[in-house]
């Protein structure tokens, strides 16, 4: 297992169109997180699954964004009607249950023009 | 509401000094802390964890402590190098049952000149 997969690694996408990103977790990984992070601040977190279970949303994650993760595997999350404030990069990470820590992903980084 | 802050911001030192990066929260109340780098425009590469029960964690040149009670951590680089240019974050998870996430400083960007 190489870690935590994130595609497509760059996105340039129109305002108010809907994009998509992928994260593939380490295999034996039952914890996902999604975060979000714009330029010299730090990671904020936006959601958590617990194998398919959604179990946390942060209020960061508006209406026009979703995630999901079907069977527990891969997670996807899309933002619809895109605006340039959702410019930033989309970090995947993925953790065991309990004190193990957090692997995160190299990140998708949207840019809304 | 816990709140990591990170002192200096930015941090710049000739190759072979010993630095000390700082990291404060400001609830007592954390199931861990991690330290982890960024390269500019790349992911999170995990450092050191620190459980809320240990007081240090050492990884070759880098060493972490924790002080619970006085809310701090510090990351100790030994005879540093120009590879170890990057942004140092830390996060905490807080010891709140139910509680997954990560809260992270704003982190410090270091510079180290040949």
């Amino acid at each position: 297992d190489t870690g935590v997969s994130q595609n497509p690694r760059h996105k340039i996408t129109k305002r108010g169109q809907n994009v998509t990103f992928r994260c593939d977790p380490i295999s034996e990984h039952n914890r996902l997180y999604w975060y979000r992070q714009t330029l010299g601040q730090g990671p904020e977190f936006l959601t958590y699954f617990q194998n398919e279970a959604q179990l946390e949303k942060s209020r960061l994650l508006s209406d026009r964004f979703s995630a999901e993760r079907p069977k527990g595997s891969f997670s996807t999350l899309e933002i619809q009607r895109t605006e340039q404030g959702d410019s930033a990069m989309y970090l995947c990470a993925s953790s065991l249950r309990g004190g193990y820590g957090y692997t995160f992903g190299s990140g998708t980084r949207l840019t809304v023009v | 509401k816990q709140e990591v802050t990170q002192i200096p911001a930015a941090l710049s030192v000739p190759e072979g000094e010993n630095l000390v990066l700082n990291c404060s929260f400001t609830d007592s109340a954390i199931y861990n802390l991690q330290w982890f780098r960024q390269d500019p425009g790349k992911g999170l590469t995990s450092l050191l964890l620190i459980q809320s029960s240990q007081r240090e964690q050492t990884s070759g040149r880098l060493n972490a402590s924790l002080d619970k009670s006085s809310g701090r951590s510090t990351l100790y680089i030994a005879a540093s190098q120009p590879g170890d240019s990057a942004t140092y974050l830390c996060a905490v998870r807080n010891l709140i049952q139910g509680a997954q996430k990560l809260v992270f400083g704003q982190g410090t960007r270091l510079t180290i000149n040949p």
